[in-house]
């Protein structure tokens, strides 16, 4: 199992630019996650999603969106990048029964990604 | 919302022990995390605890849950240089996406 996986791991975009950021699963999670970690203030949520064909917003989502059109995928796009989004993000996955469960989290290497 | 919150930074001689701590608000809270987060990377799960455990070890690890006072630690013996890190506690409350995680105490290891 390679688990998650992130490409790419570094991209600097000029201020306007769009992108894809790509996550990719192979443990067959029904839950995935994108999160931002900036210096300091630990990792916000920006989307999730609970299965393929639904997504929800996180704590920060705007300037950003995301689709799930399979289990493994899940890829969030920058439209707009602004020097605000300038971060590092990372994709994570885990497994929700449903009876719950623990909701352990399966983090990717991240992509840091830098906008002037 | 849940708040969770940890000191900044942590600075220990090797071959001491390490404790970390992180206090919530959520009473409802589950299941309680530790990950940690190597320079480059991303987070890796250290260990867990159920809501209705008071400790659990793991080899060097040991984790501490006082319900009461909605506090968590995490216990690293004989720390070694490769203990070097951020460590994040992570508390669930059930539900979607209800995974908190505090902002991470850097452990620095002096040999």
């Amino acid at each position: 199992n390679a688990g998650v996986t992130q490409t790419p791991k570094f991209r600097i975009l000029k201020i306007g630019q769009s992108m894809t950021l790509q996550c990719t699963q192979d443990m067959n999670h029904n839950y995935m996650y994108w999160y931002r970690q900036d210096p300091g203030m630990g990792l916000k949520l920006i989307y999730y999603s609970v299965g393929a064909g639904i997504t929800d917003k996180g704590e920060v989502p705007n300037g950003y969106n995301v689709s799930r059109s399979t289990t493994e995928d899940f890829p969030l796009r920058l439209e707009l990048a602004a020097p605000s989004q300038t971060s590092v993000y990372f994709c994570a996955s885990s497994y929700q029964g449903t009876s719950g469960g623990t909701d352990t989290q399966y983090f990717g290497p991240g992509t840091r990604l830098t906008v002037l | 919302g849940e708040d969770v919150e940890q000191s900044l930074f942590l600075s220990v001689r090797e071959g001491d022990s390490s404790v970390i701590n992180c206090t919530y608000t959520d009473s409802s809270s589950t299941y309680l995390y530790w990950y940690k987060q190597e320079p480059g990377a991303g987070l890796q799960l250290l260990t867990y605890i159920f809501s209705n455990m008071d400790m659990k070890q793991d080899q060097r690890l040991t984790v501490l849950l006082n319900k009461k006072d909605k506090h968590l630690s995490l216990r690293i013996a004989d720390t070694q240089t490769g203990d070097s890190a951020i460590y994040f506690c992570a508390v669930y409350s059930g539900g979607y996406q209800k995974v908190t995680f505090g902002i991470g105490t850097k452990l620095q290891v002096i040999p």
